[in-house]
This record gives C-alpha cells, sequence and structure tokens, in this order.
C-alpha cells in the first residue's frame, strides 16, 4: 500500500511551459519534503512544509501543503531542460519520525 | 549541507558472490541510516532501517540474511547482498539523518550504487 500517492506519474513537456505535480494521501503528515533525483544519482532535498497552508518558493518552483496536511503540489513556472528528472514527495507522519514515507514519483522531461 | 557518501558507486559479480555495499556520513552522526532499493523509473522502496549499536529493522518482504546490515558506529553503515542473483540487480540508495539535528526528518541521501548480477 503506497501511503503517498503522485500524479502524474510522467510528465514531458516543452521548455517554457508551466506545470504542477500533485502528492496526494489520505493520511495526515506532520511535514511533507520534496525531493528532485537525477538519474543514477541520490534523491536531493528540495524543501521542507509543515505548516498547514504553506506555500513557499523556490526560485521558479513554488510548494505548498494542503491545509489539512493530507497533500501537497510542486508548481514549476516556465520549465527549463535543467528541471528534467524524478520528483518525489516523501511525508513524516509525525514531528520527529524516524522513517519518511516516500511518494511514488513523477518523471519530468523537459525538452528544449 | 550534510554529505553522504555511498561506496561504491557500480558493482558488477557473478551469481552467487557477495557484495558489500558502503553509506557514509561525512559530516554528522547518525545513529539511523536508511537502505532503499529503486527499480527503474521507480520510487525509492524502503528496505530497512539500520540502527548504530544494535540490529536493524526490515521491512516486509525483505530478507534480512539475504540483505546483511552493519551498522558499527555512527558514521558507517554497510549492506551486504549475500549470495547475489540477477534478481538482486538494482540501484541502492542509503540515507541519513543528522542525530544532532532532526528537524523535520529531512533526509541527506547518498548518491547510490547500481549493482548488476550476472
Amino acid at each position: 500500500t503506497q501511503l503517498l500517492e503522485q500524479s502524474p506519474q510522467f510528465l514531458s513537456i516543452q521548455e517554457g511551459e508551466n506545470l504542477t505535480v500533485y502528492c496526494n494521501s489520505s493520511s495526515v503528515f506532520s511535514s511533507l519534503q520534496w525531493y528532485r533525483q537525477e538519474p543514477g544519482e541520490g534523491p536531493v532535498l528540495l524543501v521542507t512544509v509543515v505548516t498547514g497552508g504553506e506555500v513557499k518558493k523556490l526560485k521558479r518552483l513554488t510548494f505548498q501543503f494542503g491545509d489539512a496536511r493530507k497533500d501537497s503540489s510542486l508548481h514549476i513556472t516556465a520549465a527549463q531542460p535543467g528541471d528534467t528528472g524524478l520528483y518525489l514527495c516523501a511525508g513524516a507522519r509525525f514531528t520527529g519520525a524516524n522513517n519518511l514515507f516516500f511518494g511514488t514519483g513523477t518523471r519530468l522531461t523537459v525538452i528544449p | 549541507g550534510a554529505v553522504v557518501s555511498q561506496h561504491p558507486s557500480w558493482v558488477i559479480c557473478k551469481s552467487g558472490t557477495s557484495v558489500k555495499i558502503e553509506c557514509r556520513s561525512l559530516d554528522f552522526q547518525a545513529t539511523t541510516m536508511f537502505w532503499y532499493r529503486q527499480f527503474p523509473k521507480q520510487s525509492l522502496m524502503l528496505m530497512a532501517t539500520s540502527n548504530e549499536g544494535s540490529k536493524a529493522t526490515y521491512e516486509q518482504g525483505v530478507e534480512k540474511d539475504k540483505f546483511l546490515i552493519n551498522h558499527a558506529s555512527l558514521t558507517l553503515s554497510t549492506l551486504t547482498v549475500t549470495s547475489a542473483h540477477p534478481e538482486d540487480s538494482s540501484f541502492y540508495i542509503c540515507s541519513a539523518r543528522d542525530t544532532l539535528r532532526r528537524g523535520h526528518g529531512e533526509l541527506f541521501f547518498g548518491e547510490g550504487s547500481r549493482l548488476t548480477v550476472l
């Protein structure tokens, strides 16, 4: 059973387009993180959201945590080829939790 | 930021041999490390939680005698794939949390190790 479902699973867009990736669950998380992974490498942390309704921006990336802390979204504006990669959301069920639950992943390809 | 190093980055071995993968936290202490397996184009699947000085906790369906985990120090965990077979071929990734700065669960990942069993 996958606690966190991501959609879409695959996304291929042209450079300059906008996109949104969703991370949904029926469970509540104390915090949620987004990672990006490039082929042959480990995931790299992009952001952590903690408060329901929180919005964080990282250059062209906007992350939002749902009000009920059950879902999150990642919006990329004017996508660039360098944004290509596997995006993973991951949630902690409670503060100080030893483990994270990873989402199913969204593989993004930005075509020049 | 915190750095986690994995070694080797890739390894090719014959069926039946054992392979050891190391995961080191280079600039912080990690009493807990995690081992994941990742199939092509898929998300990370947690295999086990490695605990410094005690036995690892394995996820359901993961054979502890097949995937031996040792966490002998605060900066090193090892995963040994014993009697490897072609179906064990995969990308193995470790992660660690800074023991002194647990925050909201941020994990730092190693670069991953690609195992190919012939």
